[in-house]
């Protein structure tokens, strides 16, 4: 069974310019997040969705970054524009439904670098 | 509010055993979780237990959970060099959201 599937695993902008992340989550997978990771920190999560419904996105930083989740798959997370404090790793997670015991499967992750 | 703290590095001697400790303050979490993450990968689900345990043993894992103290530690015996990774420690206190609360992580360097 193949895992999440992030794209790119490595980006480097100048800041003011856009970026785009990419995932594909495990088939069947109904709940997909975007973690944001910075340098020696654990994840936070910036946006979940339940099918492509966003029912969680109040740490999204609404004024430059925006995600969606068309047709309830895969999902895009854009930066526009970037800045340097958005240097991180922006992981992707899925699990087969919200509850359960809660295990996520992350990606191998997304990293910016902001020039 | 909802926070996880870790320690953050332990070395250990490769078959040594290793105990990374955590704290967490959300004492309706339904389940409390350990991920590995090695370098440049993404975290993965190393083991978990649920909050009406008090241990859970797995292979050379075991997790030990003080509800009353709301301590959380993960036990790795025989400890090898391929244990070298960060462990986080999370919780999850809205149970029915999958919103995980992850510590900082805590980088154990296994020395051969």
């Amino acid at each position: 069974e193949a895992g999440v599937v992030q794209s790119p695993r490595y980006k480097i902008i100048e800041k003011k310019q856009p970026v785009a992340f990419w995932c594909n989550p495990i088939s069947g997978h109904n709940t997909l997040y975007w973690y944001l990771q910075n340098l020696g920190q654990g994840p936070e999560l910036l946006i979940r969705y339940e099918n492509e419904e966003a029912v969680d996105d109040s740490q999204l930083p609404k004024d430059r970054f925006s995600a969606e989740r068309l047709k309830g798959v895969d999902s895009t997370l854009k930066i526009q524009p970037a800045e340097l404090g958005d240097s991180a790793v922006y992981l992707c997670a899925s699990s087969p439904r919200a509850g359960g015991n809660g295990e996520l499967f992350f990606g191998e992750g997304s990293r910016l670098t902001v020039l | 509010g909802e926070d996880v703290e870790q320690s953050l590095f332990l070395s250990v001697r490769e078959g040594d055993s290793s105990v990374i400790n955590c704290t967490y303050t959300d004492s309706s979490s339904t389940y409390l979780y350990w991920y590995k993450q090695e370098p440049g990968a993404g975290l993965q689900l190393l083991t978990y237990i649920f909050s009406n345990m008090d241990m859970k043993q797995d292979q050379r894992l075991t997790v030990l959970l003080n509800k009353k103290d709301k301590h959380l530690s993960l036990r790795i015996a025989d400890t090898q060099t391929g244990d070298s990774a960060i462990y986080f420690c999370a919780e999850n206190p809205s149970s029915n959201t999958g919103k995980l609360i992850f510590g900082q992580g805590t980088t154990l360097q296994v020395k051969p």
